[in-house]
């Protein structure tokens, strides 16, 4: 199974970019990567997932490594509500999720 | 659209004695997955159903089960609860994860405390 290394927490200033590391060197080729959050007293949110390129959507972008041993979680303009644990999860071949213990984000206002 | 319910939201039960936890998925989704969430060992996954089907298991011993009903609806049951058992259950459905990876949608949990 991959296994991913993700900080244990970080802070950010409301309104700045926040660019949330994961390292998955032992993914396989086929793995999708997924991020999820999750806020206090709530079920995991999913954010977003990729195989090799770029990707974005309303809420991130994830930016792949050619490589595909990390990825970067970039939230373009944090807000207080956006912290919460950060989940980066590679889906193996049995499409089952692997939870790490993910990133506590600490938004500053 | 109605999200991911699970009911009840907290539940007290004594060792030795079983529960049943339930889910309803989004409307159209026929996958269900079940975690267990504690702050050791974090968010572990139990089993997976897809059109009454399980397809997939996690590491769980058998005193956990599951079953999925024709409307997708989910159910799961632990016989003879540990204090171990004390933890957030939290059910999440796709339109189905073996298809492009489909994202889960989450309930916010039923939270088990085994005394």
């Amino acid at each position: 199974d991959a296994k991913t290394t993700q900080p244990n927490s970080m802070e950010s200033n409301e309104e700045e970019p926040v660019h949330l590391p994961c390292n998955h060197s032992t993914i396989s080729g086929t793995d999708y990567i997924h991020w999820y959050r999750q806020l206090p007293s709530q079920g995991p949110e999913y954010v977003i997932h990729g195989l090799t390129s770029n990707v974005n959507n309303r809420m991130a972008s994830l930016a792949i490594a050619e490589d595909r041993k990390s990825s970067t979680l970039i939230l373009h303009r944090a807000t207080l509500r956006d912290a919460a644990v950060y989940y980066c999860i590679p889906m193996d071949s049995n499409y089952q999720l692997i939870w790490g213990a993910g990133t506590k984000l600490i938004i500053k206002p | 659209k109605a999200g991911v319910t699970q009911t009840p939201r907290y539940l007290i039960k004594t060792r030795g004695q079983q529960v049943t936890l339930s889910c309803s998925p989004i409307s159209g989704h026929r996958s269900v997955s079940w975690y267990q969430q504690t702050p050791g060992q974090g968010l572990q996954f139990l089993f997976e159903y897809f059109s009454e089907t399980q397809r997939n298991k996690g590491n769980f011993p058998g005193r956990f089960s599951g079953r999925q009903f024709s409307n997708s609806r989910s159910e799961m049951n632990v016989s003879t609860l540990e204090l171990g058992d004390s933890a957030l259950y939290l059910c999440a459905s796709s339109l189905d994860l073996f298809v492009n990876n489909s994202p889960l949608h989450f309930g916010n949990g039923t939270r088990l405390t085994v005394t």
